[in-house]
């Protein structure tokens, strides 16, 4: 089965500065990298995502590079608030036609603190 | 977006009793969902496939005896924790695939619940 591994497991940074956040994954056969942020006692939300056919996908203050050939991928946060403190959590899965009824393999967790 | 809620959001239960946990799809259908468990400062677990119209399918290590999974509908999953121990005391959460016409290469979370067992 698939085997994701997510580092740092802590980051500290100060506002302002960016974050960045490495999943690497065993499983070739997958093909969808989501990326959620989880705060204390809530369900993970989905922060943003890339699929196996693109290297590189941004959304204003967050973006995500995907080495297939590797079978590496990051978050990078760029201009960090204290609003972004969280955990944050890579997952993979691999997607037949364009579904999710396979079973999302989630990283460890990276709890993310921005300092004021 | 696609809305999963779970009902409750909290349960405080005696050891040995038996827990009902609901996980609902609430604006589209839902054939499979997933049910996980998350300990404090730990990551998501895949427990178990919730599959409508038949058998759950248990990961490595679950015991299906004791976390009972039944499908009864396309909006709706329950997991029943039988005989519960305080080392079940847990973060438990569902998800379900998008629907086809709404992101269905993705998963919808539902809020949790969390477990107290004394």
């Amino acid at each position: 089965g698939e085997n994701v591994e997510q580092h740092p497991s802590t980051l500290s940074v100060q506002e302002g500065d960016s974050a960045v956040i490495k999943c690497t994954y065993s499983d070739s056969a997958s093909n969808y990298f989501p990326w959620y942020k989880q705060e204390l006692g809530k369900r993970p939300q989905l922060i943003i995502d890339i699929r196996s056919n693109v290297g590189e996908k941004k959304d204003q203050r967050i973006a995500v590079t995907l080495n297939k050939t590797a079978k590496h991928f990051s978050l990078h946060i760029t201009e960090t608030q204290p609003e972004d403190s969280a955990v944050y959590f890579c997952a993979a899965i691999a997607t037949a036609g364009g579904t999710s009824y396979g079973k999302l393999t989630f990283g460890q967790g990276t709890i993310l603190t921005v300092h004021p | 977006g696609a809305v999963v809620s779970q009902h409750p959001s909290r349960v405080i239960c005696k050891s040995g009793t038996s827990v009902k946990i609901e996980c609902r799809s609430l604006d589209f259908q839902a054939t499979t969902m997933f049910w996980y468990r998350q300990f404090p400062k730990q990551s998501l677990m895949l427990m178990a496939t919730s599959n409508e119209g038949s058998k759950a399918t248990y990961e490595q290590g679950v015991e299906k005896d004791k976390f009972l999974i039944n499908h009864a509908s396309l909006t709706l999953s329950t997991l029943t924790v039988t005989s519960a121990h305080p080392e079940d005391s847990s973060f438990y959460i569902c998800s379900a695939p998008g629907p086809i016409d709404r992101r269905a290469d993705t998963q919808y979370f539902g809020p949790g619940t969390r477990l107290t067992v004394l």
